[in-house]
This record gives structure tokens, sequence and C-alpha cells, in this order.
């Protein structure tokens, strides 16, 4: 059964450390998705990339998040330094092609900055 | 940005059919019309999409007028299962990627 797979699936840190959220997109899923969800906000897109390439980030705070991928089984996504605002869930999501809307989440990574 | 609106709550009962109408004035020609569910503690689910007239499968259908400027979707005798949040999404042609609203939190009950 294809699915995207997430770590950590919760992740508690201190405000000031450096957090790496992983994905691990569905084989043959040239285009992966960042999200990010709160209460407040609900989904919000971080950034995507299509055949490894970053399409679009213009969703993160460049600042301090960056998102890559490594190669094709790999999606990271790095927040330094973390602050408390940073506290969501993050999903990630793969799908085919620009046309192609549908997109398989992740069960997402819980991050808690405290 | 193609920008959606829907309901932000509905309630209803097992077994009754639930319609949940989404607008979508700015649509664009090419964009197609896409439809998720989530569950608390999970990621969206893709339950539904299409471009015109009318969509089925096995867990909704999907009715497109032929303005495009609103979509209706449509699951038949709900279970409390069904209780989630249902996003209605076009594709962002600003940013050529799906861009969720609000949604609609359907609480289905006894």
């Amino acid at each position: 059964d294809a699915r995207v797979t997430q770590t950590p699936r919760d992740k508690v840190t201190e405000m000031g450390q450096e957090v790496t959220m992983r994905c691990q997109p569905i084989l043959g899923h040239n285009t992966v998705f960042w999200y990010r969800q709160t209460m407040m906000q609900g989904l919000e897109l971080l950034a995507y990339f299509r055949n490894r390439a970053p399409l679009d980030d213009s969703g993160m705070p460049k600042d301090r998040f960056s998102a890559e991928m490594p190669d094709a089984t790999l999606a990271t996504l790095k927040i330094q330094p973390s602050e408390p605002r940073d506290s969501a869930v993050y999903f990630c999501a793969s799908g085919l092609g620009q046309r192609n809307t549908e997109a398989f989440f992740g069960q997402g990574t819980r991050l808690t900055v405290v | 940005l193609a920008k959606t609106t829907q309901p932000i709550s509905m309630d209803s009962y097992e077994g009754q059919e639930v319609n949940i109408t989404c607008s979508h004035n700015n649509i664009a020609t090419n964009d197609y019309i896409t439809w998720y569910q989530q569950f608390p503690s999970q990621g969206p689910r893709f339950i539904i999409q299409g471009y015109k007239t009318k969509v089925t499968n096995e867990v909704a259908s999907l009715f497109i007028p032929a303005d495009r400027k609103s979509s209706t979707l449509s699951l038949p005798r709900v279970s409390l299962s069904d209780t989630a949040v249902y996003y209605c999404l076009v594709m962002d042609t600003g940013r050529r990627a799906l861009t969720f609203g609000s949604g609609t939190r359907l609480q289905v009950q006894p």
C-alpha cells in the first residue's frame, strides 16, 4: 500500500533549536508539497517541488525555513532557529504532474516549540 | 487567485444525504475542482475531482453547473464516520498548487 511517510510524527523542541522534518514521497510521484496546519491559519502551502526542483516557496518564512529534495525519495523541511509560533502540524504530500490535483498526504509531523 | 467559499459547518443525521456547496467565481478555464476530506489528526484525503457536469465514485458525487462558478459535493447516506472537514479546492492559478480554504466541518449525529 503506497503511502507518504513522514518522520518524526511528533517533535518537541526548545526555542532556538534546529528542526528537520523528513518526507518520503510515494515512489514515482514527481511533485512534493509541504503544508502547515494550525487552528488559526488552517492549511497553508509552504513550498512545493516538481521533479526535485523547487517551483514555489513563497509561503515559507525565508529567514528561518528551508526546503530541499536531496533525491527523489526524500524531501526535507528545516527550521533554524525554531520559534514558538512555528508550532503546528506539518504535512508532506506527493502527487503526479501539474494538472493532476490528487495529492496524497502523509500523517504529518506535530511540532511543538517551547 | 481562485478563491473558494463554502459553509463553515453543517450538521446531519445518519442515513441522510449531505450536499455541500462551494462557490469559486474566479475559476480559470483549465482548472479542475477537487474535494478533500480530513479527519482529526490525519492528513487530508482526496475524495473526488471534476471539470464539468457530474462525476461519481464509490464515495461521493460531484455536481458542477455549466458556468463552473460553483460545485456541490454530495455524500449519500452519511454515517458517523463521515464526520470530518471537507475542503473544496481549485487549482491556484497564481501558484499552480492546491490552496486550501477553511473547509466545511460536517458533524453527523446518530
